[in-house]
């Protein structure tokens, strides 16, 4: 099993650009979830899915979509980047339900100029 | 609403020294649940431990282990004889049911940097 990937591994934006975050997961897991790293404010949540078809807002979701059209995959569709999108952005999976460990990716890091 | 305060920002030890991260977390469910992750200097994520707010055993795994409290909402993690290849960012992390049907929060504090000097 790959677990969560994550694509590309590295990229930069000018302001206004749009672009999507991959990320699969071979798992067959329900839930899946995209968070943002930023130094000293720890992993913010910002969209999750519990199914195909099913997804919510998390604490930051503004300037951010997401759809969920397969078990397999979660893209996050930045519609026109802002410098304050610069962060690390982890995709995580899991079993379903608050009680389960997420399995994260390795990260997304993005720089918007 | 919640939170999670991981008050210790950075922490310095040497080797072989024993450290405690602390973790205090805010809820008003009555069930919930909380977790340890490591992020090591490569930058993934690792799970170590998770507990539910109905099992207050403290637990050990090798030099790890892990004191919950529920009377002060506390989740605190110690390494015993701490090594190198503990230096990481270590998270702590409240799960609570929240949003439309199945939905939950997950909420991360904001990390102890953890250097562990030869």
């Amino acid at each position: 099993n790959a677990g969560v990937t994550q694509t590309p591994k590295f990229q930069v934006l000018k302001t206004g650009q749009s672009m999507t975050l991959q990320c699969a997961q071979d798992m067959n897991h329900e839930y899946m979830s995209w968070y943002r790293q930023d130094p000293g404010m720890g992993l913010r949540l910002i969209h999750y899915s519990v199914g195909a078809g099913i997804t919510d807002q998390g604490e930051v979701p503004n300037g951010y979509n997401v759809s969920r059209s397969t078990t397999e995959d979660f893209p996050l569709r930045l519609l026109s980047a802002a410098p304050s999108q610069t962060s690390v952005y982890f995709c995580a999976s899991g079993t379903g339900g608050s009680y389960n460990e997420q399995f994260f990716g390795p990260g997304t890091r993005l720089t918007v100029l | 609403a919640q939170k999670v305060t991981q008050a210790q920002t950075e922490i310095s030890v040497v080797e072989k020294e024993d450290v405690t991260l602390d973790c205090v977390y805010e809820t008003r469910d009555t069930t919930y649940y909380l977790f340890w992750y490591k992020q090591p200097p490569s930058g993934e994520l690792v799970f170590l431990i998770r507990r539910n707010s109905f099992d207050e055993q403290n637990e050990i795994s090798g030099r790890y282990s892990w004191n919950f409290q529920k009377s002060t909402s506390s989740f605190n993690f110690t390494i015993t004889a701490s090594q190198v290849v503990d230096s990481a960012v270590y998270f702590c992390a409240l799960s609570v049911i929240s949003g439309v049907g199945q939905g939950f929060s997950f909420i991360f504090g904001k990390g102890t940097r953890l250097l562990v000097k030869p």
